[in-house]
C-alpha cells in the first residue's frame, strides 16, 4: 500500500500556542485528506488538497500540500482544548484506496 | 439511515471462534472501506469495495479474514479462528465516490479473550 510518514507523533502543548502535523510522501499523490479524531470517537473528514501549492484555511487551522505534492501541513494557531485529538492525513492509491498516515495525537495544557 | 451504522458497538469472544461485524453505509455511497485501529494506534487498510468492481483486499492480515457486501449496500466482516491479537476497533467507512470524503461508523470493539 501507500507509504505516509507523519510527524510528530505525539505533540503536548499550551493552550493559545501553535500547533503543527506534517505528511510526507517518497511519492507525488494526486490528492491528500486530513482527518481528526477525539479521544474516544471516530475520524471526522476535515479537508481535501488538490492543487500543488494549494492552502487552505477553516478558522484557526491552515492545510497545505506541498509544491511537488509528496507534502502536506496542517497547522493550528492559538490551540484551544477542544483541539485535543488524533490528527490523521490519507492519501490514494491509483485504485482510490485510502491509507491513513500514523497519525499525530495533539494533547493541549489549559 | 442518516450515517454509518456499526453492529455490534461491542463484542467479546472466546479465542478461537467466529465473529461477524456488520456495517451499513451510507445509502447511495459506492464506497465501502473497513480498517483497524489497536488503542492508540493508527488506522490499519483491510479491505475496499467500489461498485460492482471486485475488493481490493490485500489488506487483510490472514485467510482468517473475509469481507462481502451484498447488493452494494450492507458489508459483513467476518474472522474466523479468533486470536487475541485480533481485538481491536474494526471501522466502517463509506464515500459517496471512490476518491472522495469518508464517513466513518462509531466502530465495533472486539476483544477475544
Amino acid at each position: 500500500g501507500q507509504q505516509v510518514m507523519q510527524i510528530p507523533q505525539y505533540q503536548h502543548v499550551q493552550e493559545g500556542e501553535d500547533f503543527t502535523t506534517y505528511c510526507n510522501s517518497s511519492t507525488t499523490l494526486s490528492n491528500i485528506q486530513w482527518y481528526k479524531q477525539r479521544p474516544g470517537g471516530h475520524p471526522v473528514f476535515l479537508i481535501q488538497l488538490v492543487k500543488s501549492g494549494e492552502v487552505k484555511k477553516q478558522k484557526r487551522l491552515t492545510f497545505q500540500f506541498g509544491e511537488a505534492k509528496k507534502n502536506s501541513s496542517l497547522h493550528i494557531t492559538a490551540t484551544q482544548t477542544t483541539d485535543v485529538g488524533t490528527y490523521f492525513c490519507a492519501v490514494t492509491s491509483g485504485a482510490n484506496n485510502l491509507f491513513f498516515g500514523t497519525g499525530t495525537r495533539l494533547t493541549v495544557i489549559p | 439511515g442518516a450515517g454509518v451504522s456499526q453492529s455490534p458497538s461491542n463484542k467479546v469472544t472466546e479465542k478461537g471462534k467466529d465473529v461477524e461485524l456488520r456495517c451499513d453505509p451510507i445509502s447511495g455511497h459506492t464506497a465501502l472501506y473497513w480498517y483497524r485501529q489497536s488503542l492508540g494506534q493508527g488506522l490499519e487498510f483491510l479491505i475496499y469495495f467500489q461498485g460492482n468492481s471486485a475488493p481490493d483486499k490485500s489488506g487483510l492480515p490472514s485467510d482468517r479474514f473475509s469481507a462481502e457486501r451484498t447488493g452494494g449496500s450492507v458489508s459483513t466482516l467476518t474472522i474466523q479462528r479468533t486470536q487475541q491479537e485480533d481485538s481491536a476497533v474494526y471501522l466502517c467507512a463509506s464515500s459517496r465516490r471512490a476518491g472522495e470524503k469518508l464517513f466513518f461508523g462509531s466502530g465495533t470493539q472486539l476483544s477475544v479473550l
